[in-house]
Order: C-alpha cells, then sequence, then structure tokens
C-alpha cells in the first residue's frame, strides 16, 4: 500500500521562528512536491524535487527552503515563520515521467503561525 | 500558460441522484493528461480520476465518469448515484507531458450531498 507520511497534522508556531515539515514516502519516487492549499486558491506549488539534492522552485517559493538529502525525505523549512504562511500544507510524490500516474498525497500538515 | 477552472465554488445534490462539477483548462501542448481528486474535511486528496489527451474513450471508474470534450478544453466529473460520503472537496488538475512532472490544480468545487 502507498504511503506519504508527514510528521505533524497540526502544528502552531510563533512568528520568526524556523520551522520544519518533513514528508516521508516509501514508494521508491523519484519525484516530491510540497504544496501550499488556502480557502479559494486551490493547491499551489512551493518546491519541487526530482532527485536527491536536487530541487526547483514552484509558484510561490519565497519565504520557503526546501532539503533533500535522501529520496524518500522531502523537508520544507520555513527561515522565519510569518503569519500570511498560516496554512494548510500538502506533500505528494509521483514517479519521474511516469505521465499518467498520479501523485500521491500525504494527509497534511495544518500550520497556525501566531 | 496552462491553467484550470473550476467556476462551481458549491453543488448540492439530494442522495442518489447524479452530478457534473465542471473543469475547463487551457493549454497549447497536444499531450496533456487531467485527474480529479476527492478531498474529504480530514485532509487527504485522493485520487478519483485520469484521462489522457490522447484517449478515445472517456475515463470510468466505479461511479465516476470523466465527460471529455477535447475541442472545448472541458473534463466534467460526473459522479453517479450519489452518497453522503461523496461529500467532499474537488479537485480538477492537469499535468503537461513536457519536461516538467508538476500538476496545475483548480480551485476547487465543494459538493455536499443532502439525504
Amino acid at each position: 500500500d502507498v504511503k506519504v507520511t508527514q510528521s505533524s497534522r497540526y502544528l502552531v508556531k510563533r512568528t520568526g521562528e524556523k520551522v520544519f515539515l518533513e514528508c516521508v514516502q516509501d514508494m521508491d519516487h523519484e519525484n516530491m512536491f510540497w504544496y501550499r492549499q488556502d480557502p479559494g486558491l486551490g493547491l499551489r506549488l512551493i518546491y519541487f524535487s526530482y532527485d536527491v539534492k536536487m530541487k526547483e522552485k514552484g509558484d510561490i517559493p519565497e519565504g520557503y527552503s526546501v532539503s533533500r538529502e535522501k529520496k524518500e525525505r522531502f523537508s520544507l523549512i520555513l527561515e522565519s515563520a510569518s503569519t500570511n504562511q498560516t496554512s494548510m500544507y500538502l506533500c505528494a510524490s509521483s514517479h519521474y515521467r511516469d505521465y499518467t500516474d498520479t501523485q500521491y498525497f500525504g494527509p497534511g500538515t495544518r500550520l497556525t503561525v501566531l | 500558460a496552462q491553467k484550470i477552472t473550476q467556476t462551481q465554488p458549491g453543488m448540492f445534490v439530494q442522495e442518489k441522484e447524479a452530478v457534473t462539477l465542471d473543469c475547463t483548462y487551457d493549454t497549447s501542448d497536444q499531450s496533456y493528461g487531467l485527474f480529479w481528486y476527492k478531498q474529504p474535511s480530514s485532509g487527504e486528496m485522493i485520487f478519483l480520476i485520469y484521462q489522457g489527451s490522447y484517449d478515445e474513450q472517456n475515463a470510468t471508474e466505479g461511479r465516476y465518469s470523466l465527460n471529455f470534450q477535447k475541442a472545448r478544453k472541458s473534463a466534467n466529473l460526473v459522479i453517479s448515484a450519489s452518497q453522503l460520503g461523496d461529500s467532499a472537496m474537488y479537485f480538477c488538475a492537469m499535468r503537461e507531458m513536457g519536461n516538467t512532472d508538476k500538476l496545475i490544480f483548480g480551485t476547487g468545487t465543494r459538493l455536499q450531498v443532502f439525504p
């Protein structure tokens, strides 16, 4: 059974804190993605990675960075959290260039920045 | 630039009835794939159905079917015999078969099924 896990379902942080969101997949997928989801805006891509140590900016990378040291793990980092980063964060993974296959999603992390 | 448009922020349907959720897309590519996902209140994104741009038949998966009209650039999701458990957000997404494996998502439609 395919599985993408995220380190926390709910997280509350203070403005200025450094925040790490972890994502792990057990499907040997090359691609991993971080999205944020806000009401009325759908899912927006923050960063993605198609290989270890490789990363590419998505549509809204400002204020975020990522790390992929191992194939199965993709971390999203908020260097200095701000209230406008309060959102739902979804991680996903997929096979490289398997265009007919879906992306597999984790359960999401609902982050609140106070 | 590729874009997905879902014009229905919310839809209501009675149990056992069919419902159509609209999705239009914009792309200059000839090769692309279209996906529908369901997101219950618990938050996880559940893959429902896929349609490739070269597929001649409309995709079907159980009670879900995709009404693909290529010339009109529409990919509507049809849910037959709605159930209370179908109440959720539904997202349409597109992937271009180019140099990237990214998905572009629409803004979603919230479906509520009532008894």
